[in-house]
């Protein structure tokens, strides 16, 4: 069966500090993979998503950057984090039909 | 992926049905109906999807209008852990463009 992986599950960063977050899935081949970030109280942004290896859209214009070394690797990264970025981070893929997310990182940057 | 409109909340009594609306006026032929929900402090799950013909599983039933212009999440008897975020989203029957948006959704709230 397929799974998905996402680590870790909360994290607290000073401003300016790096970023990395992963996500990995298993059980699957060359599925479409999508990060999001969500708010306190708010909806569902999408951020990045990806069809292939390399293959990497933004949706929106921000301070983080998103990678795929491998078939079912989706990292989320970023150089300096901002304050604003603090939030719910969640990973997930999906192949034709329905998506399958992870549970999620909650982000503090302080 | 075709916009949805979905009112902002709901209210239910438990052990009542619910039915949770979604308008779709701008849906092709192409897009399928996808059903998600988000519980507090965890990532969405899949509810339940369709194309033209209703559709049951186990935790809900979708209707799907005639024209396809509109669609309805059916909870048959709503239990307190049903409250929760739902999100109507369309997808592409291919699957094939990456992208795959999310609207506001309806919070709905469930009575004891």
């Amino acid at each position: 069966s397929q799974t998905i992986h996402q680590w870790p599950a909360t994290l607290v960063q000073p401003v300016g500090s790096p970023l990395s977050l992963e996500c990995t899935v298993e059980g699957t081949s060359n599925p479409n993979l999508y990060w999001y970030r969500q708010a306190a109280g708010r909806g569902l942004q999408l951020l990045f998503y990806s069809v292939g290896i390399g293959q990497i859209s933004s949706e929106v214009p921000q301070n983080l950057s998103a990678s795929r070394p491998q078939d079912r690797q989706f990292i989320l990264s970023s150089k300096k984090l901002l304050l604003s970025d603090s939030g719910f981070y969640l990973c997930a893929w999906s192949i034709q039909t329905e998506a399958f997310f992870g549970q999620g990182t909650r982000l503090t940057v302080v | 992926d075709a916009k949805t409109t979905q009112p902002n909340s709901m209210e239910s009594n438990e052990e009542e049905p619910v039915h949770l609306p979604c308008n779709h006026s701008t849906i092709s032929g192409t897009d399928y109906i996808h059903w998600y929900r988000q519980l507090p402090s965890q990532g969405p799950e899949y509810v339940i999807h369709g194309l033209t013909s209703n559709v049951n599983n186990r935790m809900a039933s979708l209707a799907i209008a005639e024209d396809r212009k509109s669609s309805t999440l059916i909870l048959h008897r709503a239990t307190l852990r049903d409250a929760a975020v739902y999100y109507c989203i369309l997808r592409d029957i291919g699957g094939s463009q990456g992208n795959l948006i999310f609207g506001k959704g309806t919070k709905l709230s469930v009575k004891p």
